[in-house]
């Protein structure tokens, strides 16, 4: 079945340090990709998503590149800020259907 | 635009009462999701909903759970009787169906004492 594999955290940063969560997915066919950003009380939101391989997915200042040869959807930031710390979500979705298959989350801590 | 509502937003129970918990999607969406969080397990799908109709439920934890989605607006999740092991945060999200991307209310945090 499909799955979704991220590095584990936390990963702790200072402000201003540049930023990669990994994730890396198995699925049937070409699946669309996400991810999402928690932050502590809240529900999860959608920071950026890819729906075709070479895609680059990007939004406040962060950014993933969908990478069908590596089966990949790194997450990127050049410069974090402490209020980028929050619970980071990898996800797919396998065409045709709207349920979503969920990394177990990446915990980032940036400190000033 | 009003996102996707959930209440309570807390509830502390003891076990063995009733638990509802309701949701309102976002007007438009046809598809809607609940969710378990815990530390342990980490985001677990319970429950998926297309057009109202229940489509797959396979990720309900046992008989003391059920979901109904009456009409477009409403969902709700009970637990009957409650048990100390469901405590957990409970989301609820909605998407257009296709769309893929789904958005997520901030949750009930439940806790079963």
């Amino acid at each position: 079945g499909d799955s979704v594999t991220q590095m584990e955290g936390p990963v702790t940063l200072s402000e201003e340090a540049f930023l990669t969560i990994n994730c890396t997915y198995t699925a049937t066919g070409y699946p669309s990709l996400f991810w999402y950003v928690q932050y502590p009380g809240e529900g999860l939101q959608l920071l950026l998503k890819a729906t075709k391989a070479d895609d680059k997915g990007s939004n406040k200042g962060f950014e993933a590149t969908y990478r069908k040869e590596t089966t990949s959807f790194h997450l990127e930031k050049g410069s974090v800020q402490v209020s980028d710390s929050a619970v980071y979500f990898c996800a797919l979705r396998t065409s045709g259907y709207s349920t979503l298959t969920f990394g177990k989350g990446t915990m980032l801590l940036v400190s000033p | 635009d009003a996102g996707v509502i959930q209440s309570p937003r807390h509830e502390v129970t003891e076990m063995g009462q009733e638990v509802t918990l309701r949701c309102k999607p976002i007007s438009g969406h046809n598809s809607l999701f609940w969710y378990r969080q815990t530390m342990m397990r980490g985001l677990e799908l319970l429950i998926y909903f297309n057009n109202n109709v229940p489509i797959d439920d396979s990720g309900m934890p046992e008989d003391r759970f059920s979901a109904k989605m009456p009409n477009a607006s409403f969902s709700t999740l009970k637990i009957q009787p409650s048990e100390p092991r469901d405590s957990a945060v409970y989301f609820c999200a909605s998407t257009m169906e296709g769309s893929g991307a789904q958005h997520f209310g901030d949750g009930t945090r439940l806790s079963i004492l």
